[in-house]
């Protein structure tokens, strides 16, 4: 079964600063995509950014790039030079090859400091 | 131009009513979906419909009935409304089925409470 682990359920970074956000999966797939997405207090869930299994370079969304490490099943969010506008939740979601369902992390609250 | 619209964006209703949350995309997509949020913003797939044909059915209780009269539109309706029903319901849809890539782009969400 997909299995999605955000281990920070909640963080404060300064304005300015890069800041990562943790996504482990768990997967017996081959092909799968990992997504993630932005839910600010306003409750809408923006789609972010997305990198295939078979991939070969990491994406890349303007301020937003995705580390993907799939020997250690790893796909954390860096968002460069961190906005108060990026204070939201952040969820991380894996969808395999023949499934039509996202599997959804539990999210990391993430807060910019002025 | 919205994508994926929802409404009502708010509904508030007594215990034990039926109601019914409608979903509209834009987008050309096949598939569409519901997904339920708890109080801890923990997201779950409920239903999803390609083409009008549903696909994916979760463990959900079947006072939840999902309708698609046409590929651009899934309404969910709810029956014998219970206070734990309370929850955020998002729409979302994607372009097709069976793919990992398809990216799913989600409404604005109902907010449901059942007092």
């Amino acid at each position: 079964a997909q299995k999605i682990t955000q281990t920070q359920p909640g963080m404060f970074v300064q304005e300015k600063e890069a800041v990562t956000l943790d996504c482990t999966y768990d997967t017996s797939d081959q092909s799968y995509g990992l997504f993630w997405y932005k839910q600010p207090s306003s409750g809408e869930m923006i789609f972010l950014i997305y990198q295939g299994s078979y991939d070969e370079q990491n994406a890349t969304e303007g301020r937003y790039s995705l580390n993907f490490q799939k020997a250690r099943k790893s796909a954390n969010l860096v968002i460069s030079a961190s906005q108060l506008g990026d204070s939201a939740m952040y969820f991380c979601a894996m969808r395999d090859g023949g499934n039509e369902k996202l599997t959804f992390g539990t999210g990391t609250r993430l807060t910019i400091i002025p | 131009d919205t994508a994926v619209s929802q409404t009502p964006k708010y509904l508030v209703t007594q215990m034990g009513n039926d109601k019914s949350i409608k979903c509209e995309q834009n987008l050309g997509h096949d598939t569409m979906y519901w997904y339920k949020q708890d109080s801890k913003k923990f997201l779950k797939i409920m239903f999803s419909y390609n083409n009008k044909e549903l696909i994916i059915n979760e463990t959900v209780p079947n006072r939840f009935s999902p309708k698609s009269p046409d590929k651009a539109h899934l309404n969910l309706h709810i029956n014998s409304l219970e206070l734990g029903d309370s929850a955020v319901y998002f729409c979302a849809s994607s372009q097709a089925s069976g793919g990992g890539t398809d990216t799913q782009y989600f409404g604005p969400g109902t907010r449901l409470t059942v007092l």
